[in-house]
């Protein structure tokens, strides 16, 4: 069982719609998650980082960390052309042994369409 | 402000050549990490450089080693290239202790033919 498990989709929905993206994993230890956005043919560029539990919001971003159940989800309103990308979820323990990687979900590749 | 700088963005290698990838991370950022990004996959933690020192080291046979320089740049080689060596190469930079507050470059795209 890999670390963390990302469905890689593809995932098509029509501008203006919510888009709903999850991950789960199995290492406890893990403390921060964070998403990241990933336009083709560039390097992934963070959106979302939420310490330990609880919800965060962003403008129309909103990522969600519930550690009982080891899912986090990220949360897309009114989804633009423009959000066409992979999203990927990332996550590092808070201290200790490993604690400076990302352990990377496989990315989920979201199409936009107007 | 210059984000994360790679160099280069495109290479093709042949099978049990060596390869050199450089980084230059962003203005006042100290700590260097590299990922390999398969086809299709997340990127997979390599190693993490801080003041010229390996801090912490992923799953990575030692034909991939680097180094970091006085100026927090650095460089990813990988000896005796194999054809699963394919992948996109992404640095990424931090400051000090940070757990989260990576930036990543757009990285180099090595084909191993």
């Amino acid at each position: 069982q890999k670390e963390v498990e990302q469905d890689p989709g593809p995932l098509s929905v029509p501008e203006g719609a919510i888009v709903s993206l999850n991950c789960t994993y199995s290492n406890s230890a893990f403390q921060y998650f964070m998403w990241y956005r990933q336009y083709s043919r560039k390097g992934p560029e963070l959106l979302m980082y939420t310490y330990s539990s609880g919800n965060k919001e962003d403008g129309r971003f909103t990522a969600q960390v519930d550690k009982s159940s080891k899912y986090i989800s990220l949360f897309i309103r009114d989804s633009q052309p423009s959000d066409s990308a992979t999203y990927l979820c990332a996550m590092t323990r808070g201290s200790g042994a490993g604690s400076y990687q990302l352990t990377f979900g496989k990315g989920t590749k979201l199409s936009v369409i107007p | 402000d210059a984000g994360v700088t790679q160099s280069p963005t495109h290479l093709i290698k042949t099978r049990g050549q060596q390869v050199t990838l450089r980084c230059s991370p962003k203005s006042g950022h100290d700590t260097v990490s590299w990922y390999q990004q398969a086809l299709g996959q997340g990127p997979q933690f390599i190693f993490q450089y801080y003041e010229e020192e390996e801090r912490q080291r992923g799953n990575f046979p030692d034909r991939f080693s680097g180094h970091q320089f006085p100026n927090y740049s650095s460089e990813l080689n990988v000896n005796a290239l194999l054809l699963g060596d394919s992948a996109l190469y992404l640095c990424a930079s931090s400051p000090g202790a940070s757990n989260y507050g990576y930036t990543f470059g757009s990285g180099t795209r090595l084909t191993v033919v």
